[in-house]
């Protein structure tokens, strides 16, 4: 049964360039999370999805970052002009949302992004 | 607000010295406190869901139990493997939104 999966591991850019991560949630979960992870610093919520439907995004910088979790195919999360600031470890959990753990998120590796 | 602290920041054991880690929450309508391990360079990894006061689950060395304010996860007689980062989370209630606490980093020495 494979885990979360995530790619690509490392991903470098230079300002200004676009970033796509992309999350591939456990078989049979249909709800994906994404974190952002500074370094020395904890997980932060970004955005919460199921198929189609953004459900929370409270945790999304207003600009340049969005997420979307199509009918086919992986999760996305997509920085436009990355900025150095933007250089962090990007989780990604999915959820059964269902089930006695029905809440519990499983983790993907993450995507350490470097922007030059 | 609602808020995640895990004490203490770090904790050094040596191999076979039981502890105890701290989560302190303050959250509406808790909905989950989970646990999660996580190593270097590494997505974090599940343990723990735990649902309302009193309530106990256990995993090898591990324990976690919760009241309501706080959980603890006890580490009995550790090891050298059990080395790595230990995050309390909490679902928000009446959100879906998850706050993370900044997590304890556990080193256990032979």
């Amino acid at each position: 049964n494979a885990g979360v999966m995530q790619n690509p591991r490392h991903l470098v850019r230079r300002r200004g360039q676009e970033a796509r991560l992309r999350c591939s949630p456990m078989k049979g979960h249909s709800h994906v999370y994404w974190y952002r992870q500074l370094p020395e610093e904890g997980l932060k919520f970004m955005v919460y999805l199921q198929k189609e439907n953004i459900i929370d995004e409270s945790g999304m910088p207003k600009e340049r970052f969005s997420a979307e979790f199509p009918k086919e195919g992986p999760s996305i999360l997509r920085i436009q002009q990355v900025v150095r600031g933007d250089s962090a470890a990007y989780f990604c959990a999915s959820s059964p949302r269902e089930g006695t753990n029905w809440e519990t998120q499983y983790f993907g590796p993450g995507t350490r992004l470097l922007v030059l | 607000e609602d808020q995640v602290t895990q004490s203490p920041e770090a904790l050094r054991l040596q191999e076979g010295e039981s502890s105890s880690l701290n989560c302190s929450y303050t959250v509406s309508g808790l909905r989950g406190l989970f646990w999660y391990r996580q190593d270097p360079g590494k997505g974090p990894e599940f343990l723990f869901t735990l649902y309302s006061a009193g309530e106990e689950k256990e995993k090898e060395r591990l324990k976690a139990t919760l009241t309501k304010k706080e959980s603890f996860l006890h580490i009995t007689a550790p090891k050298p493997e059990d080395s790595a980062t230990y995050l309390c989370a909490v679902h928000e209630g009446g959100g879906f939104k998850t706050i993370f606490g900044a997590g304890t980093r556990l080193f256990v020495k032979a």
